[in-house]
């Protein structure tokens, strides 16, 4: 069974930073290309970006909104995604998803508040 | 970046009978590798997403068959043959023909009328 389980979220100041976590299991996690997918309060699915498997590059693209201060990277050893969130602000409250595509997660929040 | 746009926002219905869901692309989705890359996904309230259907047409594993998917180039749409209580949410189709960004229409919303 494909799992996918985020941790991390939490309160913020405006300027912080937070790592997210994503465990996964289930499936071949070294040959999966991983996405991260938020949602603001009340509001509709907004991409975040998404890293290649090494194999394939191991690179990771972004949207336009968090490019520069957000960073995904992955442990294959542990089949673990994360997402580091820098220079967080109000507009990055949310929950977030890891997903494969076909798999999502249960989500982990994150609130940026002063 | 592709925008999608969903019709209606908000879908009442009366349980037992259809119900259809536009999504438009600002651009063909077909990619260069022959495929058609527009998904359709269902978030219940309070869950996570779950993917219904990928590339146009075909069905997740688990998914019931009341759910169909179709279209082509920019227009697709999304079909529940008999609406249930359990498929009040809101449905949402991305696109990743043409990526980055992934890009995800605005929701529609279903409720039993």
């Amino acid at each position: 069974e494909v799992q996918l389980v985020e941790s991390g979220g939490g309160l913020v100041r405006p300027g912080g930073s937070l790592r997210l976590s994503c465990a996964a299991s289930g499936f071949t996690f070294i040959n999966a290309w991983m996405t991260w997918v938020r949602q603001a309060p009340g509001k509709g699915l907004e991409w975040v970006g998404r890293i290649k498997s090494k194999s394939d590059g191991g690179t990771a693209d972004y949207a336009a909104p968090v490019k520069g201060r957000f960073t995904i990277s992955r442990d294959d050893s542990k089949t673990t995604l994360f997402l580091q969130m820098n220079s967080l602000t109000t507009e990055d409250t949310g929950m977030y998803y890891c997903s494969t595509g076909a798999y999502w997660g249960q989500g982990t929040l994150v609130t940026v508040s002063s | 970046d592709v925008v999608m746009t969903q019709s209606p926002l908000s879908l009442p219905v009366t349980l037992g009978q259809p119900a259809s869901i536009s999504c438009r692309s600002s651009q063909s989705l077909v990619h260069s590798d022959g495929n058609t890359y527009l998904h359709w996904f269902q978030q219940r309230p309070g869950q996570s997403p779950r993917r219904l259907i990928y590339r146009v047409s075909n069905r997740d594993s688990g998914v019931p068959d009341r759910f169909s998917g179709s279209g082509s180039g920019t227009d697709f749409t999304l079909e529940i043959s008999r609406v249930e209580a359990e498929d009040v949410g809101v449905y949402y189709c991305m696109q990743n023909a043409h990526w980055p960004p992934w890009t995800f229409g605005q929701g529609t919303k279903v409720e039993i009328k």
